[in-house]
């Protein structure tokens, strides 16, 4: 298995710009998560989905969009990308909720400048 | 959104010394509280997810203790080495949090040869 993989590794985005992050599992995994990683703040959710068709918020989700079409896909869409977004995007999918751990991604790091 | 504190921000150890972290976590509407030890330049990897109040659970010569009343988990290294330098997360999953983990900021461990 590949587990979580996410591409691109690195962006650089200029203000303005749209960008789609790409997440895919091979676990067969129901929940996925988009967490954003910046200096001294730890990781925030930005979105969840519990399976497909059905996604929720997180902690910061504005400025982002997500999708759920399939079991093994969760794309984050940067729409009118900003500073603030600079930042290291994971994804991570778990079988379930509460009891189970996180699978996380390599990361992407995008700066947006 | 209920916070998660852990202590110390950051700790630094000679090779063959023990240590332990803190946790602190709402005692209220316990699910679960989740470990993981994250590598620089790597991602999150579980250590351990614990449900019961009581519970103990060791990996190698990584365990950990949870006390749900209190509110607190308490990670252990026994003879720290090297490659155990990482930042240990921990994230509660609370029925206040629909779901989701919030996770600390971490204990950045350092072990010097």
């Amino acid at each position: 298995n590949a587990g979580v993989t996410q591409t691109p590794k690195f962006r650089i985005l200029k203000i303005g710009q749209s960008m789609t992050l790409q997440c895919t599992q091979d676990m067969n995994h129901n929940y996925m998560y988009w967490y954003r990683q910046d200096p001294g703040m730890g990781l925030k959710l930005i979105y969840y989905s519990v399976g497909a068709g059905i996604t929720d918020k997180g902690e910061v989700p504005n400025g982002y969009n997500v999708s759920r079409s399939t079991t093994e896909d969760f794309p984050l869409r940067l729409e009118l990308a900003a500073p603030s977004q600079t930042s290291v995007y994971f994804c991570a999918s778990s079988p379930g909720g509460r009891s189970y751990e996180q699978y996380f991604g390599p990361g992407t790091r995008l700066t947006v400048t | 959104i209920l916070n998660v504190e852990q202590s110390p921000q950051s700790l630094h150890v000679q090779e063959g010394d023990s240590t332990n972290f803190t946790c602190s976590f709402p005692s209220s509407n316990f699910y679960a509280l989740h470990w993981y030890r994250w590598e620089t330049a790597k991602s999150p990897e579980a250590l351990f997810v614990m449900t019961l109040n009581g519970d103990e659970k060791k990996k190698g010569r990584i365990s950990a203790t949870l006390n749900t009343k209190e509110g607190y988990s308490y990670l252990y290294i026994k003879g720290s080495q090297p490659e155990d330098s990482a930042t240990y997360l921990c994230a509660d999953y609370n029925a206040g949090n629909n779901r989701k983990l919030i996770w600390g900021l971490g204990t950045s461990l350092a072990v010097n040869p």
